[in-house]
């Protein structure tokens, strides 16, 4: 069974730029969750979708959005970028019963500002 | 709200050695727990989770970690590292059934060395 596959794993954008980062779950698994990992705040929850609602959210500026389609897989995309926005990104896709809150991660796309 | 404290940013072992990282947590409700492992320019692997039942629990690479609610804990052993087990280890929590859909709260993380 194929793991959560994210695109691009790296990219540079410059201040101001805007970027979309992809990510396909897991076979079956229709709950969809997105994180910022950084150095100095380490892993940050920006949103989960299920059914292509945007079920929870962190606090994250609204240059951070979401959506997710009717085949689960979801994007996100950050717009005006500002040197801060330099993170791993990740997605990690869960079945929908939240008995157990298990997430499967996928391998990140690292983004770079300058 | 919930919350995790990782004690000690970081950890290092002689290979063969006991392996032990230490994770604190806080929840107002029963909370599940996780261990995750990261490799330099890697996502996360799951090692291990707690929901319910024995509190006790096993998981992949021989790491195993109990969870004891007096003490609000969840650590994490290995009765003995290899070099393959260095990496950068996450405990996480999560309300059990509740509405935090894919909101997992980590802790800031361990980085595991281990010296031949």
């Amino acid at each position: 069974k194929a793991g959560v596959t994210q695109t691009p794993r790296y990219l540079i954008k410059t201040r101001g730029q805007q970027v979309t980062l992809s990510c396909s779950p897991i076979s079956g698994h229709r709950s969809v969750s997105w994180y910022q990992q950084t150095p100095g705040q380490g892993l940050q929850f920006l949103f989960e979708y299920f059914s292509e609602t945007q079920r929870n959210k962190g606090n994250f500026p609204g240059r951070f959005s979401g959506r997710q389609f009717s085949n689960s897989r979801s994007e996100m995309n950050v717009s005006t970028l500002e040197l801060g926005d330099s993170a791993l990104y990740l997605c990690a896709s869960s079945l929908p019963d939240r008995s157990t809150g298990e997430l499967f991660f996928g391998e990140g796309s690292r983004l770079t500002v300058l | 709200a919930q919350s995790v404290t990782q004690l000690g940013s970081h950890v290092s072992v002689s290979e063969g050695a006991l392996v032990l990282l230490r994770c604190n947590y806080s929840s107002s409700v029963p909370p599940y727990l996780f261990w995750y492992v990261q490799y330099p320019n890697q996502g996360l692997q799951l090692l291990l989770k707690y929901t319910t039942g024995a509190t006790l629990v096993k998981g992949i690479n021989g790491f195993e970690a109990e969870f004891k609610k007096s003490e609000t804990s969840f650590h994490l052993t290995k009765p003995s590292a290899h070099m393959s087990d260095a990496a950068e280890y996450f405990c996480a929590v999560i309300r059990a059934g509740g509405t935090s859909y894919g909101k997992l709260t980590f802790g800031q993380g361990t980085i595991l060395t281990v010296h031949p």
